[in-house]
């Protein structure tokens, strides 16, 4: 079955940087786009970000644009996204996902989930 | 970006009860609309795709239902498992956007 795994939870000072990890299985990893949300309470979801892990640059949401690197490892099934420059409102609920379909950088359906990443930026 | 507007915020029903949530977006996004449950902590799951397609393996007392910007998605009776929070997913243009959440709980 489809499975997304997640590397552990994180507490980072305001202006440090979190590598997030997403390790799949149970698919070809390289026929399916990657996609990144985060969770907040007062945000709800918010996309971040999307990547073909076959290759090709990613595509970031706006507000995380020169914020996010994105990098794929085929041997290993493995994306990784790290955020700089974290700021208290970063604390979140960061979840991969993969995409069933892609047909655009706003045209894609996002149909299985990690079980998510909790990131807190606190001084 | 396109806005999706889901109401009610909280919706407070019974076991049996047909319950119905609605989602209101912004500007046409041609059925290009998701719907996911999400139970205290665990990973959002698909429910609906294209506005009414139902996901392998979800119960068929889920259905959705559009028109024009107007969506809804319908329990037609209400299970225990099924008090959670829903939301809804445009995926018709960039940047994606959801809805900001209903949560169904108990009367």
């Amino acid at each position: 079955q489809v499975q997304l795994v997640q590397s552990g939870a994180e507490v980072k000072k305001p202006g440090a940087s979190v590598k997030v990890s997403c390790r799949a299985s149970g698919y070809a990893f390289v026929n399916h786009y990657i996609s990144w949300v985060r969770q907040t309470p007062g945000q709800g979801l918010e996309w971040m970000a999307i990547v073909n892990p076959s290759g090709g640059p990613p595509t970031y949401a706006p507000q995380f644009q020169g914020r996010i690197t994105m990098t794929r490892d085929t041997s290993a099934d493995t994306v990784d996204m790290e955020v700089s420059s974290l700021r208290i409102d970063d604390t979140a609920l960061y979840y991969c996902a993969r995409v069933r379909f892609y047909y655009g950088p706003g045209n894609f359906l996002i149909d299985h989930w990690g079980q998510g990443t909790l990131v807190t930026v606190s001084s | 970006d396109i806005q999706l507007t889901q109401s009610p915020s909280t919706l407070s029903a019974s076991v049996g009860d047909r319950v119905s949530i609605a989602c209101r977006a912004s500007q046409d996004i041609n059925s290009w609309l998701a719907w996911y449950q999400q139970k205290p902590g665990t990973a959002p799951r698909l429910l609906i795709y294209r506005a009414s397609t139902l996901e392998s393996g979800v119960p068929s007392r889920f259905s959705g239902s559009e028109s024009g910007t107007e969506f809804t998605l319908t329990i037609s009776s209400l299970q225990p498992e099924d008090f959670a929070n829903y939301y809804c997913h445009q995926y018709h243009s960039y940047p994606v956007t959801f809805g900001q959440g209903t949560r169904v709980e108990t009367k």
